[in-house]
């Protein structure tokens, strides 16, 4: 187990809702990035936040949104869901710009 | 368009053998190199990290690394059964990107 905590682990929306996905990192870590990785496929990247600042992102739409509070939780918010949305959402820590440590996921369902 | 490339398999080996996982990336001034295991249904485990040309080594698992080349690889030793899994090769350089993984079947 990496420390790095998800939830919910299931969920299922229909196609225009919104979803929140949250992740607590392991104890320590700044860093935290999120992927979305459809079935078959690597990781892609999202976003990073860094310190509640975001320092990177992929490319993603801007209704992926992101939140990092102060004890280094984060939170990944997507608006107006499209089915092409349907996928395993990773959250990662990390203590730095290196190894990165991911959560189980959520698997995202929409319909 | 920065890329992570793998094969995506599967590569099948007996067990005990060596299972040889390649991975080569595009933009050449990445610094750091992963591998991650996963399972299926399960998140990415991450197995090495390299930084610096040549071998690193740890238990059954050694990474390599040829920045000129830029190639990345995973060899793994003794294969077990319990080694099946996808394989993900991570590049990073700002961000960090994976390749689409390569399915390794260890049969007994």
């Amino acid at each position: 187990e990496t420390g790095v905590t998800q939830s919910p682990t299931h969920l299922i929306k229909t196609r225009g809702q919104q979803v929140t996905l949250r992740c607590s990192s392991q104890s320590g870590h700044n860093t935290v990035s999120w992927y979305q990785q459809a079935l078959g496929q690597g990781p892609q990247f999202i976003f990073q936040y860094y310190r509640e600042e975001e320092n990177g992102r992929g490319n993603f739409p801007p209704r992926f949104s992101g939140l990092q509070f102060p004890n280094y939780s984060s939170e990944l918010n997507v608006n107006a869901l499209e089915l092409d949305d349907s996928a395993l959402y990773l959250c990662a820590s990390s203590p730095g710009q290196n190894e990165q440590y991911f959560g189980p996921g959520t698997r995202l369902t929409v319909t | 368009q920065k890329e992570v490339e793998q094969n995506s398999g599967p590569l099948s080996v007996p067990e005990g053998a060596i299972a040889s996982l390649n991975c080569t990336y595009s933009d050449r001034v990445s610094q750091s190199f992963f591998w991650y295991r996963q399972y299926s249904g399960k998140s990415p485990e991450l197995i090495m990290s390299i930084y610096s040309n040549g071998d690193k080594e740890d238990g059954r698992f050694t990474a390599q690394l040829n920045k000129a080349s830029q190639y990345v690889s995973l060899l793994i030793r003794d294969s077990q059964p319990s080694d099946s899994a996808t394989y993900l090769c991570a590049v990073r350089d700002n961000d960090m990107r994976f390749g689409a993984g390569t399915r390794l079947t260890v049969k007994p």
